[in-house]
Parts: C-alpha cells; structure tokens; sequence
C-alpha cells in the first residue's frame, strides 16, 4: 500500500489555473475510476471536492474538475480564489479492497 | 443534517489497548459502509479500515492489521475501534468517515479524536 505520489506543492495567482497531479500504479488510480481529492484548510477535516474522478459533489465550485489519464488522476482549480489555499489530497480505492492516499500537496495563493 | 461524532482518545503507552466510538445520526446508520482514517500531526491522512453496511465484509490497512478491529452497532448507530498492541506511531486524529455509497469514498467527516501513543 505505498501511498499516491503528489506535488508538495503548487502556487499561482488569483484568477489563474494550477493542476495538481497524483500518480499511482495499475491496481489503485489505472485500475478504476475511482480517485477522489479532499481540500483541508489549516485545522479541519478533510471536504470532498471530486469523486470518481471527474464528479463534484453539490456546492463545489465549477471551478475545479478532475480528470486520469492512466495511472495519473488530476486536479485543476481555475480562476484561483484565496480560499482554496490549502492541502489538496487524492486517494484511490485499491484492488485489495482498501484505499490509499496521496501524500498530499500545498496549494500557495500568491 | 449528518453528525459523527468520535469519542475514547486519550494518551496511553505502548503496548496498551484502547477503543474508539463514533456516534452516528441524520442518515441511515445501517445502511452505510464506515470507515476509520487517521492524520498523524503536520503529516496526510492515512485510511485504517471500513465496514461493509451489512457487516459482512472488513478490510484494514496493512499498518494496523492484525492489532486493530472495526465494528458497528446499528441498534445505538455507533461505530468503533479497538485499538491493541499501540504503537507510537499510531499517535494520530482518528476520524470517522461515512462512505459515499457507490462512490468508493467519503461523504462526512467526525471531527476526529486524539490519541496519543507514549510512555
């Protein structure tokens, strides 16, 4: 269960685009479409943002969208706002029936 | 509205046992697969175990197999851990996540608590 490979981190400024990548292998994010990413500010716990990796769940902004290509699931935040800053993580249900994070990635507003 | 609610961390030495709760209400407690993720302090969350809805099915992170056991009692909505043989590296926020059924994640959140492992 070696954990999902992301960004440390990632910046950008308001109003532009970032991705943040998550790689893993064909028995976690290649074997099924179901990747999901959290964002956790400072201090609470982890929102679900995107699951089955392109789904957002109701009140999530448009502005992020996910995507895969592989072994490789992304996260895209356009039109950047000073609230998304924060630790975004991605995890993936395995072949082994269990689930396996990102190492996670900080998101800098400049 | 959802509510999880953890209870039982507290500080205990190695080698001890300890057991968790999580107080579930405003969905159908029965109806949901749950699971347990933990964050070790200024480190990402690592998922621990989860339940099947019907109970007929668990599965544990290779890190706590063996020491750790999940269940559930739909009668009062609870779901627990019992932790044994802790480690210091099982210090962490334990959280309690209600599955997003169909979707292989996580809906809710409890607002986790602390164990610490130490002597």
């Amino acid at each position: 269960q070696s954990a999902l490979t992301q960004p440390p981190s990632v910046s950008g400024s308001p109003g532009q685009s970032v991705t943040i990548s998550c790689t893993g292998t064909s028995t976690d994010v290649g074997g099924y479409n179901r990747v999901s990413w959290f964002q956790q500010p400072p201090g609470t716990a982890p929102k679900l943002m995107i699951y089955e990796v392109t789904n957002r769940p109701s009140g999530v902004p448009d502005r992020f969208s996910g995507s895969k290509s592989g072994n490789t699931a992304s996260l895209t935040i356009s039109g950047l706002q000073a609230e998304d800053e924060a630790d975004y993580y991605c995890i993936s249900y395995t072949t082994t029936n269990t689930w396996v994070f990102g190492g996670g990635t900080k998101l800098t507003v400049l | 509205q959802v509510q999880l609610v953890e209870s039982g961390g507290s500080v205990v030495q190695p080698g001890r046992s300890l057991r968790l709760s999580c107080k579930a209400s405003g969905f159908t407690f029965s109806s949901c697969a749950m699971h347990w993720v933990r964050q070790a302090p200024g480190k990402g969350p690592e998922w621990v175990a989860v339940m099947w809805f019907d109970e007929s099915s668990k599965f544990y992170a290779d890190s706590v197999k063996g020491r750790f056991t999940i269940s559930r009692d739909s009668s009062s909505n609870t779901l627990y851990l019992q932790m044994n043989s802790l480690r210091t590296e099982d210090t962490a926020v334990y959280y309690c996540a209600k599955d997003r059924t169909g979707s292989y994640t996580w809906d809710y959140w409890g607002q986790g608590t602390l164990v610490t492992v130490s002597s």
